[in-house]
């Protein structure tokens, strides 16, 4: 079974503060997705990475990054937290072949 | 560039009842179409996917969807609700089946009752 790793399942931060949320992946896909989930707003994409190194924007990159120096690992990061981050971020791996995501379970994330 | 709708943000059943929750797609070409289903505090995961191959797909916990083009459906059904089936369900498009992105509704939450 594929595996998906998020870090932290509930992260409490203050505004202004760096905020890293990490995910891992065992099955050695090359996709790996970020995305937030807000009541009546769904799953919004806000980057997605196809290999090491590589990273593309989603919908909406606004004051976040990645980073993937790894080809298991793909990081999230909150270079200066706002309340207006405060969600719920999934972590996904797509397999190549079957087209389905692998979905972590969560990390709940209050900014203060 | 592709979308979803989903109509109706929150479904009532009764135990035993049909299930139906809806989903429209926009696609500049054939679309690949998937439902997931997120209980509480979990991530989501597959309940069923369109290919392009038959037109009615069948997924997990008895759950099927149609593929209707004319349309541009993909709705969800369940013959006969289950208080297991409470949940949030949402409908994916995606124009490509390797690296390109998926899109997601903004999901339907299932009420069941008893």
């Amino acid at each position: 079974d594929v595996k998906v790793t998020q870090s932290s399942r509930y992260l409490v931060k203050r505004t202004g503060e760096k905020v890293f949320l990490e995910c891992v992946q065992d099955m050695d896909h090359e996709n790996m997705f970020w995305y937030r989930q807000d009541p009546g707003l769904g799953l919004r994409l806000i980057y997605f990475s196809y290999d090491v190194k590589m990273k593309e924007k989603g919908d909406i990159p606004e004051g976040y990054s990645v980073s993937r120096e790894k080809k298991e690992r793909f990081s999230l990061i909150l270079e200066s937290a706002s309340t207006n981050q405060t969600s719920m971020y999934l972590c996904a791996t797509r397999d190549g072949t079957t087209g389905e995501l692998f979905f972590g379970e969560g990390s709940r994330l209050t900014v203060l | 560039a592709q979308s979803v709708t989903q109509l109706g943000s929150h479904v009532s059943v009764s135990e035993g009842a049909l299930v139906l929750l809806r989903c429209n797609y926009s696609s500049s070409v054939p679309p690949y179409l998937f439902w997931y289903v997120q209980y509480p505090n979990q991530g989501l995961q597959l309940l069923l996917k369109y290919t392009s191959a038959a037109t009615l797909v069948k997924g997990i916990n008895g759950f099927e969807a149609e593929f209707k083009k004319s349309e541009t459906s993909f709705h969800l059904t369940k013959p006969s609700a289950h208080m297991s089936d409470a949940a949030e369900y949402f409908c994916a498009v995606s124009e490509n089946f390797g690296n390109e992105k998926l899109t997601f509704g903004t999901g339907t939450r299932l009420t069941i009752i008893p």
